[in-house]
């Protein structure tokens, strides 16, 4: 079983639909990241947490929000899903401060359309 | 804004062709690291470089950090098919391993290994 497990992997959805995608992770990290994907840009940070109930923005927050439920949980929610947030979404997971060697551990990904 | 530069952004060659990624930016930053995603698949880190002019081989990949620690690049001998897949440089901003350390991704090249 993958370490960090994302549901769905795959979603079609329309315009203006509420989607949430989710991830957690056996791995016991503190810190968990979303980021997203799209051809020609790599990877850009959606949203962060360092810990249980920390929110951090990353670069390209607007149109998202996120909730850590527990260590192991954190879910990206598009309140009101619009086409140009068809993309692949990754989770990922990083040990805390005193373990960490810089190293992102990713998700399988969740690839979401929006028609 | 995208801060760090890959090139080329495709590439097809033969097996046991040699060939360089380039990862380039104005900013210097504390580390950079290389991942390798394949299809479906989320990146899985290759390297992590924290010394400007550092060289590091893994098997047949060399990878190097610029001596201004602005740049970087991965070197492949004699590629084979099990090479194909997005190779990211990530560069490390804040004190490597520390809280404050974030990643920010290249815009990747995409590898493809005809046998």
């Amino acid at each position: 079983d993958a370490d960090v497990t994302q549901t769905p992997r795959n979603r079609i959805t329309k315009t203006g639909k509420r989607i949430m995608l989710e991830c957690s992770q056996t791995k016991g990290h503190d810190r968990m990241y979303w980021y997203r994907q799209d051809p020609g840009l790599g990877l850009r940070l959606i949203y962060y947490s360092f810990d249980v109930k920390d929110i951090n923005k990353g670069e390209i927050s607007d149109g998202y929000s996120v909730s850590r439920q527990a260590q192991a949980k954190f879910s990206l929610s598009l309140e009101s899903a619009i086409p140009n947030q068809t993309a692949l979404y990754f989770c990922a997971t990083r040990p805390g401060q005193y373990t960490n060697t810089g190293e992102l551990f990713f998700g399988e990904g969740s690839r979401l359309t929006v028609l | 804004t995208q801060l760090l530069e890959q090139s080329p952004q495709f590439l097809s060659i033969q097996e046991g062709e040699n060939l360089t990624v380039y990862c380039n930016s104005s900013s210097v930053f504390s580390s950079l690291q290389w991942y390798r995603q394949e299809p479906g698949e989320g990146p899985v880190l290759l390297v992590t470089v924290v010394t400007g002019g550092e060289v590091k081989k893994l098997k047949r990949l060399t990878f190097q950090f610029g001596d201004a620690r602005k740049d970087s690049s991965l070197h492949i001998t004699a590629a084979q098919p099990g090479d194909t897949g997005l190779y990211l440089c990530a560069g490390g901003r804040g004190d490597y391993g520390g809280a404050t350390n974030k990643l920010i991704f290249g815009t990747g090249t995409l590898l493809a290994v005809q046998p």
